[in-house]
């Protein structure tokens, strides 16, 4: 069965740095999301990603969040300058069809450390 | 209040009992409902996906909206072990914002 993969399954990283999270969607989905999850915390809505540029995106997707579409198949989530409050665990998501409010399906998720 | 609420838990039950877990919402946009199993520091995966009021089966599983209350509802029917795990509902608004909006998730421990 098709799945969403994400790498690396856990970073550390140090406050400042820049980390990026990639993402392989389900090869025929056309949508693409990232959710993030703080320890404890519900899930949370980050941008979501179509026709390679951003469709929606939330107030925590700041300057300093970026997501990119490099080739065919990865999608990535930039962090630009790491704070201690960006630890958390990270979701990839997509779905198929642009037409109908399809179903999102989740990757693994990287969890990230900021120290 | 908070746009989606849902019971935390635990909600512990013995195996073959049937399990109601329940959420609420206050932003009557809302149109799709999803509800997805989580297992501890996994990817939610998803259970039921239902469009706008009324009711869906599949399998064990039955999930039931009903919007003139804002109120959703995931049943599991003969509960195994193997079903415990936090259950997270979600929902988004449609026509283009497909942002899921998710509740906290219950704890659910089904004993053998």
């Amino acid at each position: 069965e098709p799945e969403v993969t994400q790498t690396p399954s856990h970073q550390v990283t140090q406050m400042g740095q820049e980390v990026i999270l990639r993402c392989v969607p389900i090869s025929n989905h056309l949508y693409f999301y990232w959710y993030r999850q703080i320890l404890g915390q519900k899930v949370e809505f980050l941008v979501s990603f179509y026709n390679n540029e951003i469709s929606e995106k939330s107030e925590i997707f700041d300057d300093q969040f970026s997501v990119e579409r490099p080739d065919g198949s990865n999608f990535t989530l930039k962090i630009r300058s790491t704070k201690l409050e960006d630890s958390a665990m990270y979701f990839c998501a997509s779905s198929e069809h642009p037409g109908t409010q399809e179903t999102q399906y989740f990757g693994p998720g990287t969890r990230l450390l900021v120290l | 209040q908070k746009e989606v609420e849902q019971d935390p838990g635990p909600l512990s039950v013995p195996e073959g009992a049937i399990v109601s877990l329940n959420c609420t919402y206050s932003n009557s946009a809302f149109q799709y409902f999803m509800w997805y199993r989580q297992y501890s520091r996994k990817g939610p995966e998803l259970l039921m996906y239902t469009y706008s009021s009324g009711n869906k089966e599949d399998g064990r599983f039955t999930a039931q909206v009903d919007k003139s209350s804002k109120y959703i509802s995931l049943f599991i029917r003969d509960s195994q072990p193997s079903d415990s795990a936090t259950y997270l509902c979600a929902m988004s608004v449609g026509a283009g914002r497909r942002a899921l909006t998710f509740g906290s998730g219950t704890r659910l421990q089904v004993q053998p």
